[in-house]
Parts: C-alpha cells; structure tokens; sequence
C-alpha cells in the first residue's frame, strides 16, 4: 500500500547542532521525494526534493539522503537555527495521471537555546 | 512566498451548510491540487484539476467537489458539510520544473 511514515513525532535539538530527521516509504514505485517544512498557520513551504534515481541531494544548509534498499529518506539541516522550528513532512509521488503528493504525519522540531 | 493566495482564511460553518473556497497564483499554471489537513496529521490528497477538468481523486466522497476556471484559479466546494471536515485546506500548484508549491491554506470550522 501507499505510506510515509517517520521514526519520531518530536525532535529537540540544540541550536547550532545538525538535526537529521528520519522517514520511512513503503512504495517502491515512487519516482520522487520531497521535504516540507510547515510552520504554524502557514502552509507546507518546500525545501528541497529528490529523484529515485539519485541518493544524496544538498541544498542551503540541507541534504536528502535516499536509500532505496530500505526505503528510508533523511532530512539534515546544519546549524540548525531558531527560525527551523517547524513540522517536517516527507513526501512521495509516483508520476502518473495525478502526481498526487502522498504525506507522512510529520515531525516537529523543537530547537533548544 | 510561493504567490500562491487562498480565500477566506478562516471560515465557520454549521453541520449541513455548503462552502466554497478559492485558490489563485500570481503565475498561473494548469494544474491545481486541493488537500485537506486535519489538525496534527499531513495533509490529504483530494484531487487534482488539469485544464479544467478533474484529473484525478483521492479517497474523498463526491460532496467535495471542484472547478478551475480558464485564469487557472480554482474553487473547491463542499456540500453537506460535517464535522469531521474541520481541517485546513490547501490547494497547490506548480511553479517550476515538476515541484508544486503551496499556498497559505483556510481554516474551516464546523460546529
């Protein structure tokens, strides 16, 4: 069946460390994963994304890992600052008719003074 | 910003009312997806419009409905409102390359 998941619902982190947040995907028929970032009364912002055919993607202050072996997706942001607390969503398309995004509960990110 | 604006932001309805609302984007683009959030969850996929028509649908009864209009803007309607359909709702577009932006959401209600 089609399903995101992640490992943790809460994250807490101290600020200027590196946070890594973790998610599971169960369809191996996705073509494409995507970060979210959604801060409260706002919608889902994205962060960056990455294709199946790739492992490792970076960004400003942030990397994607994907391991298609197990089917897991991470999200890393270095120097993690007080303005990245948010909810954290992963996400998984599969290119068909609808390109539907399939979400996964989320992960909120507690930043630590 | 994304340039991605919904209407109303907040709304409150009764249980057996209808509402209507709208999406809009500085650089329209033909395709349009709603999805509803229920607080403390992802959000939900409720379907998707490409040049004016449905183009394809999550698990969600036929009182929710749709249009998209030739400017690329776009309603999401729901009939027989229930209190379950409490949630945000999100409609996205895409912007650039294949990656679908979206906008700020509203808030609906149902007492």
């Amino acid at each position: 069946g089609e399903s995101v998941g992640l490992h943790l619902p809460t994250l807490s982190v101290q600020e200027g460390d590196n946070s890594i947040i973790n998610c599971a995907y169960s369809n191996s028929a996705s073509d494409y994963f995507i970060w979210y970032k959604q801060e409260s009364g706002k919608g889902p912002q994205f962060i960056i994304d990455i294709r199946s055919n790739m492992d490792k993607r970076q960004g400003q202050r942030v990397t994607v890992l994907l391991n298609k072996t197990v089917k897991h997706l991470s999200l890393q942001i270095a120097a993690t600052q007080p303005g990245d607390s948010a909810v954290y969503f992963c996400a998984e398309i599969v290119m068909n008719r609808d390109d539907k995004i399939i979400f996964g509960k989320g992960t909120r990110l507690h930043i630590l003074p | 910003e994304t340039g991605v604006t919904q209407s109303p932001t907040h709304l409150i309805k009764t249980r057996g009312q209808q509402v209507t609302l709208r999406c809009s984007s500085q650089s329209g683009h033909n395709t349009v997806s709603w999805y509803q959030q229920a607080l403390g969850q992802g959000p939900q996929f409720i379907f998707q419009y490409y040049r004016e028509e449905e183009n394809g649908r999550g698990n969600f009864p036929p009182r929710f409905s749709g249009l998209q209009f030739p400017n690329y803007s776009s309603e999401l309607n729901v009939n027989a409102l229930e209190l379950d359909d409490s949630a945000l709702y999100l409609c996205a577009t895409i912007l650039d390359r294949d990656t679908q932006y979206f906008g700020p959401g509203t808030r609906l209600t149902v007492l």
